[in-house]
């Protein structure tokens, strides 16, 4: 079973950034969170990961509390192409991927 | 532009065939990896292997088998087609080197078994 929490559902309005939330509460020392996205009919597209500090890259940021329980993905801009299914995950380089449900993400015009 | 390609978006079966689901990455990965996508269970770990010859059960084996001749190549085969089988697979690829396990998918193939 997934390891991670997050709201089965959000909507965002087009231009507005969206935050995503992720709790990992049992999260070790070695373990990354990191983010995926599935577009209807796609597979899944990696995003971003992180251990311990705040990343951005080219398609968002993500944001790690202190204690590493709980995260934020942020799109800054969302566009309708966000429109997806966003997977948080843990685990260590070696683990096996494990999708929990997601967070199905709605950008309304 | 990496990538993961399948055989087939599309598969129509009947019950009882075998059914061989192929899918070829031109990244040089040493990882590769079967999933299977249904509505409410998420993507669920079939098999995967770690290099040419080598394969490990994932979470859901049963009814399925793999080969992996060439490092590029790995293929998922359903001995007996059964209506239960019938999902959206999901094939994907690692490299060893990574710190983080940043899998690339493929445009998976959508399997009805009648």
């Amino acid at each position: 079973d997934a390891k991670t929490t997050q709201p089965p559902s959000m909507d965002c309005a087009e231009g507005r950034a969206a935050n995503l939330p992720c709790n990992h509460s049992t999260i070790s020392g070695n373990e990354y969170v990191y983010w995926y996205r599935q577009i209807h009919s796609q597979g899944p597209q990696y995003i971003i990961h992180g251990l311990k500090n705040n990343e951005t890259n080219e398609m968002a940021s993500l944001i790690i509390t202190e204690d590493r329980k709980s995260s934020t993905l942020i799109l800054p801009h969302a566009t309708l192409r966000d429109t997806a299914v966003y997977y948080c995950i843990e685990g260590t380089s070696y683990d096996k991927v494990i999708f929990g449900p997601g967070t199905s993400l709605s950008v309304i015009p | 532009d990496v990538k993961v390609t399948q055989s087939s978006r599309y598969l129509v079966k009947r019950t009882g065939e075998k059914v061989f689901l192929e899918c070829v990455q031109d990244m040089d990965h040493e990882n590769m990896f079967w999933y299977r996508q249904d509505p409410g269970l998420g993507l669920r770990l079939i098999y995967f292997s770690y290099d040419v010859k080598m394969k490990e059960k994932g979470d859901i084996p049963e009814g399925y088998s793999v080969s992996r001749e060439k490092k590029e190549r790995f293929s998922l085969i359903l001995e007996s087609a059964s209506t239960n089988q019938t999902s959206m697979y999901l094939c994907a690829s690692s490299p060893i080197d990574r710190v983080y396990n940043e899998q690339f998918f493929g445009p998976g193939t959508r399997l009805t078994v009648l």
